[in-house]
């Protein structure tokens, strides 16, 4: 099946650092790819969904500024958390879809980010 | 915009029992409904996918699920659970435009006793 490889696994850092997390498509092109942000016993929130090759389209209430988001390939999207706080520990999720009417999403097994 | 709902927030079941997880959704056309899994501190796994024909969907892990147009449902259910099959469970529901944006549901733990 399709394989999604998400990157690093956990990140510690101290606050105001910059944390970049990359998501791969190991054996299909995703044409779009999805980050979310899951806190703790909750569902997944959606943050951004970015197509490749353009500016990805962030969710109401997020930050794009803070969350960066890069889809320079149809194999790669990366998210970078600028300047990092303590409020955005969290667990983040990508998932890579390949297109076409109703494909699934295919996630990667998150990141658990920490911030000190 | 669509939505979903999953009534039971946890479930509990003895190993080898049945099991069956509820899902409504609201969309105004036929939507893409999916069930997916999730393990403690991983991302979560495709479990089934439902988009036309047979409503009655055979997915992974021997569980399945049944679109129920009329009640606006997508159940879960496993004939007989096993112990690794705790875990989260959600129901996402996808638009049927081809884009591949989905709506998830809060999840239903399921906590499975000897």
């Amino acid at each position: 099946g399709a394989v999604v490889s998400q990157h690093p696994s956990r990140v510690i850092c101290k606050s105001g650092t910059s944390v970049k997390i990359e998501c791969r498509s190991l054996d299909f092109q995703a044409t779009t790819m999805f980050w979310y942000r899951q806190f703790p016993k909750q569902s997944l929130m959606l943050m951004a969904t970015s197509n490749e090759g353009s500016k990805a389209t962030y969710e109401q209430g997020v930050e794009k500024d803070k969350f960066l988001i890069n889809h320079a390939s149809l194999t790669l999207s990366t998210l970078t958390v600028t300047s990092a706080h303590p409020e955005d520990s969290s667990f983040y999720i990508c998932s890579a879809s390949g297109g076409g009417r109703g494909q699934p999403q295919h996630f990667g097994d998150g990141t658990r980010l920490s911030i000190l | 915009a669509q939505s979903v709902t999953q009534p039971d927030i946890h479930i509990t079941v003895s190993e080898g029992a049945s099991l069956e997880l509820r899902c409504n959704y609201s969309y105004g056309a036929t939507p893409y409904l999916f069930w997916y899994v999730q393990s403690p501190g991983q991302g979560l796994q495709l479990l089934l996918k439902y988009f036309s024909g047979d409503t009655l969907v055979q997915g992974i892990k021997g569980f399945e699920a049944e679109f129920k147009r009329s009640q606006s449902s997508f159940n879960l259910r496993k004939p007989s659970v096993h112990w690794s099959d705790a875990a989260e469970y959600f129901c996402a529901v996808g638009l049927a435009g081809g884009y591949q944006k989905v709506t998830f549901g809060t999840g239903t733990k399921l906590q499975v006793i000897p």
